[in-house]
């Protein structure tokens, strides 16, 4: 059974204080792993996907990082606007080979104090 | 605004009562999931359709069922409902023209199902 894992549940920073967030995966025939941010009471909305270990990508503060194992989403000098829940997600093929699926990790809940 | 369009944005509804939530995917996109998100399961993923026809089933109740129709939209039709189906409910699209071509989904904003 595929299995997605984030930690730590949550981080609270200073505005500045840079941190990285981890996310482990056991699946079997990964697709790609995808990091969505979510607000309370909103949609995840989408981040990066990256495909193979080695692979990253960055956005304005993010930078998301992928080994066969584990992804880290690093946040450099974050501004209480990135608190967020961030999630993440592995895709991986169904059974039959024709369809796939989102696992999603719990999420870790960041929260930035100014 | 991802471009999905869930409608409506709340519902509260009684014990037993059956709902049915709607889903406008991105135009272009073929492929729509469905997945629930509750506080204390995180998203889980109930089922997919791709150009009209169910491709994956998830941790779906057979009380629930869904459909795409020519148009795209899809709708998620709960039943017999139970105070632990409440939960947010989300729609996701993305274009997934091939079984090979990884591409993300875009999130709509939910429907918050409150059942007493």
């Amino acid at each position: 059974e595929d299995q997605v894992t984030q930690s730590p549940e949550a981080l609270r920073l200073q505005e500045g204080e840079s941190s990285s967030l981890n996310c482990s995966y056991t699946v079997s025939g990964l697709r790609g792993l995808f990091w969505y941010r979510q607000d309370p009471g909103k949609g995840p909305e989408f981040l990066f996907t990256l495909y193979s270990a080695g692979e990253e990508k960055e956005k304005e503060r993010l930078k998301a990082t992928l080994t066969k194992k584990e992804s880290f989403l690093h946040i450099t000098a974050p501004k209480p606007e990135d608190s967020a829940t961030y999630l993440c997600a592995v895709q991986t093929l169904i059974s039959s080979g024709s369809a796939r699926q989102l696992t999603f990790g719990s999420g870790t809940q960041l929260t930035v104090l100014p | 605004d991802s471009g999905v369009t869930q409608t409506p944005k709340h519902l509260i509804t009684a014990t037993g009562q059956r709902v049915t939530l709607r889903c406008s995917p991105r135009s272009g996109d073929l492929s729509v999931y469905w997945y629930q998100q509750s506080l204390d399961q995180g998203l889980q993923f109930l089922i997919q359709y791709y150009n009209g026809e169910e491709r994956a089933k998830g941790n779906i109740l057979e009380r629930f069922s869904a459909q795409q129709f020519p148009d795209l939209h899809s709708e998620l039709n709960l039943s017999s409902l139970e105070l632990g189906d409440s939960a947010l409910y989300f729609c996701a699209s993305s274009v997934e023209d091939s079984p090979f071509m990884n591409t993300e989904a875009f999130f709509g904003q939910g429907t918050r199902l409150t059942v007493v």
